[in-house]
């Protein structure tokens, strides 16, 4: 069973500042999930990665598949990017399997 | 517009009594999947179904049943409901890819097991 950690696990910023949120996983993947949980408790899928980099609006993901790491990174953060950051993969595939597993999350918090 | 609905949003429940979380979609997926979320522990995926009558067991599925008659139905059953089902469950979808798609998720459903 894949191991997936994220860091850190809570994270304060100023409004402006570049974030960094990090997801390492122990066994090879065939896709990356970020997804954000907004406050309130919705979920929204941001990106699915399987290499490379993705780039939406002031977010970007980016995944090292030989590392078994990617990264979530917020240019110019706004208080209303509060929320927490969750990365889940996906197994190789392999018959039917499609266990998605889950990153415990990275609470932010961005100040005005 | 393109969403999973997930009924009911909130339920109180006491122990024992048979209850069932329904999950819709309108997006033809084929993928369907229900997800508990528990402080402390995040997200822990429950079943999941690759298609109409195609379901497979996730990390958590003891207690809880599912069913797919129909590609755009997944609901989660509960036969006997248990205290340690109080939770904030999950449903979502997506398509079948070579390497997995978008994930759609519902709204959420919390449920409290007295």
């Amino acid at each position: 069973k894949n191991e997936v950690e994220q860091s850190p696990q809570n994270l304060t910023a100023q409004e402006g500042e570049f974030i960094t949120i990090n997801c390492s996983y122990s066994v090879g993947i065939s896709a990356l999930h970020w997804l954000q949980q907004h406050p309130g408790g919705g979920i929204v899928s941001l990106f699915m990665l399987s290499s490379g980099k993705k780039k939406h609006g002031r977010l970007i993901a980016t995944i090292n598949i030989q590392e078994k790491h990617s990264s979530l990174h917020i240019t110019a953060s706004h208080p209303r990017d509060s929320a927490v950051y969750i990365c889940a993969v996906l197994p190789p595939l392999s018959g039917s399997a499609r266990q998605l597993t889950f990153g415990s999350g990275t609470q932010l918090t961005v100040l005005p | 517009e393109a969403q999973v609905t997930q009924n009911p949003r909130y339920l109180i429940t006491v122990t024992g009594k048979k209850l069932t979380v329904t999950c819709s979609q309108n997006m033809n997926h084929e993928y369907m999947s229900w997800y508990r979320q528990d402080p402390g522990l995040g997200l822990r995926q429950i079943y999941y179904s690759m298609n109409v009558e195609v379901t497979d067991k996730g990390d958590v599925p003891e207690g809880y049943k599912v069913s797919r008659k129909e590609k755009r139905n997944f609901p989660l059953i509960l036969e006997s409901p248990s205290p340690n089902q109080t939770s904030l469950y999950f449903c979502a979808s997506s398509l079948i890819g070579r390497v997995g798609n978008e994930q759609f998720f519902g709204p959420g459903t919390r449920l409290t097991v007295l």
